[in-house]
């Protein structure tokens, strides 16, 4: 069936260090969403990609869309402690199918 | 403009007790979900309605049950608990089903144990 993997599944870094987390469809996607979880709370929208190899960028955060639209990343530059949560794609192909999340920890 | 708010946040139940989840949005969404977290297990779907009288089975449906008699309240029903019904409920909405109108906005979430 159609998956959405989503590596890796923890991620420890020193603060200042940077961050990725990848994305990977099995099936050609029409967009790509991003959102975070903070440890407690509930899932909060951060991006939407939709073009074949966009990029945005949301001050240290930038999302890539894969030219053939199945894989996608967010990568943090200079991780902060408010960046600790849970991020996680979901992938809309009529339905939605969503990545099972990276857990970011950062050490202060 | 509230969102979409969940109620309870908590609740302890024992095996064999129903139960009813409450959701409501106040933004008009046509599509409305819930979904259980579990650890390791990331998001899953439970059931979906993509308007007023329209519902469907996700990916786990197995003892719950959901109406949408209107397009602001989603109800999900445990009709008689279960342990591997711990876990954590989100309800989600959009303002539609189709691809370019279906970003999530989540609730709180409610965190239920069943003993």
């Amino acid at each position: 069936g159609q998956q959405v993997m989503q590596i890796p599944q923890y991620q420890h870094v020193q603060e200042g260090e940077d961050f990725t987390t990848y994305c990977n469809s099995s099936t050609t996607l029409s967009n790509i969403q991003w959102y975070k979880q903070r440890p407690g709370g509930h899932p909060v929208f951060l991006i939407q990609l939709v073009k074949s190899g966009e990029v945005k960028k949301q001050k240290r955060l930038t999302f890539q869309f894969g030219e053939a639209k199945k894989n996608s990343s967010l990568h943090i530059t200079a991780t902060q402690t408010t960046d600790v949560g849970t991020y996680f794609c979901v992938g809309s192909q009529g339905n939605l199918i969503f990545g099972k999340g990276t857990k970011l920890s950062v050490k202060p | 403009n509230a969102g979409v708010t969940q109620t309870p946040k908590f609740q302890v139940l024992k095996t064999g007790q129903s139960m009813t989840l409450q959701c409501a949005q106040d933004m008009n969404h046509e599509y409305m979900s819930w979904y259980r977290q579990d650890p390791g297990m990331g998001l899953r779907l439970i059931h979906y309605s993509v308007g007023a009288g329209i519902t469907d089975q996700g990916e786990v449906p197995n003892g719950y049950n959901v109406s949408r008699s209107t397009t602001e309240d989603f109800p999900l029903r445990l009709l008689s608990a279960a342990p591997s019904q711990t876990s954590v409920y989100f309800c989600a909405s959009s303002y539609s089903y189709n691809s370019g109108a279906n970003v999530l906005t989540f609730g709180a979430g409610s965190r239920l144990t069943v003993l």
